[in-house]
């Protein structure tokens, strides 16, 4: 079966452009995750959704990040002002149901953001 | 040991010969462990998981050891292959915060020599 995606898979910007950065989870899969991840590091959560709502936003590092899920499915990060410290790859993860011990998380290829 | 920027861990093992990588913890109310596996260019992925009311859990090939009193975690590959070449995040999760968010260690890069 088809795993998560992301798109695009490559995205340069100018410094204060904004972006938006799509996930597609695996079908059926309730939550949904979004995580940064700079070169030589481990990925870092930025936030979960658990259906439509955000469960946690804990990570986002300022009010220039924002992200929807509207249908419960996709889900779509903004970058508002971007800036050369936002250049990193993006990932996307999905787990099927959580509260029910389903927490597996798989993720996508992520998205290559580099801000000139 | 640590590593800070672009210098992570490196674990270079003859190919056939078994590897054990290994991540420290700190949270001990952590209760769920998960170990991915990242080729360059590619997202995490999942290798296998293991919840605190177990210390060991086998997959095909792999094992996963969990010490809860020192807070360490193991990844052990039987019969390492050339395909086994990548770099090797931990993560754990603290459900009892409300949350299903992963914290990630820093990788260990798994290099195999035919």
């Amino acid at each position: 079966g088809a795993g998560v995606s992301q798109t695009p898979s490559n995205k340069v910007t100018e410094k204060g452009k904004y972006v938006e950065l799509r996930c597609d989870p695996i079908s059926g899969h309730t939550a949904l995750y979004w995580y940064r991840q700079s070169l030589g590091q481990g990925p870092e959560f930025l936030i979960y959704f658990q259906g439509t709502g955000a469960a946690d936003d804990s990570g986002l590092p300022n009010d220039r990040f924002f992200a929807v899920r509207p249908e419960g499915s996709v889900s779509t990060l903004k970058i508002q002002r971007t800036e050369r410290g936002d250049s990193a790859v993006y990932l996307c993860a999905s787990s099927l149901s959580p509260a029910r011990g389903q927490e597996t998380q798989y993720f996508g290829p992520g998205t290559r953001l580099l801000v000139l | 040991g640590e590593s800070v920027g672009l210098h992570l861990p490196t674990l270079s093992v003859q190919e056939g010969d078994n590897s054990i990588i290994n991540c420290a913890y700190s949270n001990s109310a952590s209760d769920y462990f998960i170990w991915y596996k990242q080729e360059s260019g590619k997202g995490p992925q999942f290798i296998i998981d293991i919840r605190s009311n177990m210390d060991k859990r086998q997959g095909q090939r792999v094992t996963v050891l969990l010490n809860k009193t020192v807070k360490h975690l193991s990844l052990q590959i039987a019969a390492t292959q050339p395909g086994d070449s990548a770099v090797y995040f931990c993560a754990e999760n603290s459900r009892g915060a409300g949350s299903y968010q992963l914290t990630f260690g820093k990788g260990t890069k798994l290099s195999v020599i035919p």
